[in-house]
């Protein structure tokens, strides 16, 4: 049974450029969320969709970030124009309920701005 | 404002020993309490759960316990094995979506 697939893996991309992460969760799941990691500040929530409406984006650093999900099947996270701050990985998990459920993660896309 | 903390970034066990890592929270609100485990260049992998209706939940060698008065959980991993060493996160949540991580605590275990 596959799991959250992102895609890339890996992204290395100049100030300035479009960066489009990409998530297909686990089909089922009704629930889809995408988090930022990194040293300062750990797991952070960006935001989080429920049956492919965005429920909650206080999460989002900027207008520069932008998330999409058009289908149960595919989501996709923007950054317009990408700046060196927003190096982390990021990930994408789902769930069947949202609350009380656990979270199944992707193997995250590691993002590196220059 | 850390609401979930994981206060020991390391520890380092023997093989066949107990490992126990340690998460304590603020918010009296939290009812739903998990562990994942992470794998370099992986994602989080679910472990074990707890609600908060409970104080201990076992699976296999995984057990967390949880004191709500203490605002205290653990987990404890027996025995250890190699295979465990893995970055353990700690979260939370009250009810909601809003799953609150700490910060990890690298475990290595030594053959």
């Amino acid at each position: 049974d596959a799991g959250v697939i992102q895609s890339p893996r890996h992204e290395v991309t100049e100030m300035g450029q479009e960066v489009t992460l990409r998530c297909k969760p686990i089909s089922g799941h009704n629930s889809l969320f995408w988090y930022r990691q990194t040293m300062m500040r750990g797991l952070e929530l960006l935001i989080y969709f429920n049956n492919n409406v965005p429920i909650d984006d206080s999460g989002m650093p900027e207008d520069r970030f932008s998330a999409k999900m058009p289908n149960a099947s595919f989501s996709t996270l923007k950054i317009q124009p990408s700046e060196p701050r927003d190096s982390a990985v990021y990930f994408c998990a789902s769930s069947f309920r949202g609350a009380d459920s656990p979270l199944h993660f992707g193997n995250g896309t590691r993002l590196t701005v220059t | 404002d850390q609401q979930v903390k994981q206060n020991s970034p390391s520890l380092s066990v023997q093989e066949g020993r107990i490992s126990i890592l340690n998460c304590d929270y603020t918010n009296s609100m939290f009812d739903y309490f998990l562990w994942y485990k992470k794998y370099p260049a992986e994602g989080p992998t679910f472990l074990i759960s707890i609600s908060s209706i409970k104080d201990k939940n076992e699976d296999g060698r995984f057990t967390v316990f949880l004191n709500k008065s203490a605002k205290h959980l653990s987990l404890h991993i027996v025995p250890s094995q190699p295979g465990d060493s893995a970055v353990y996160f700690c979260a939370a949540s009250s009810g909601t979506y809003k799953y609150i991580f700490g910060t990890g605590t690298r475990l290595k275990v030594l053959a």
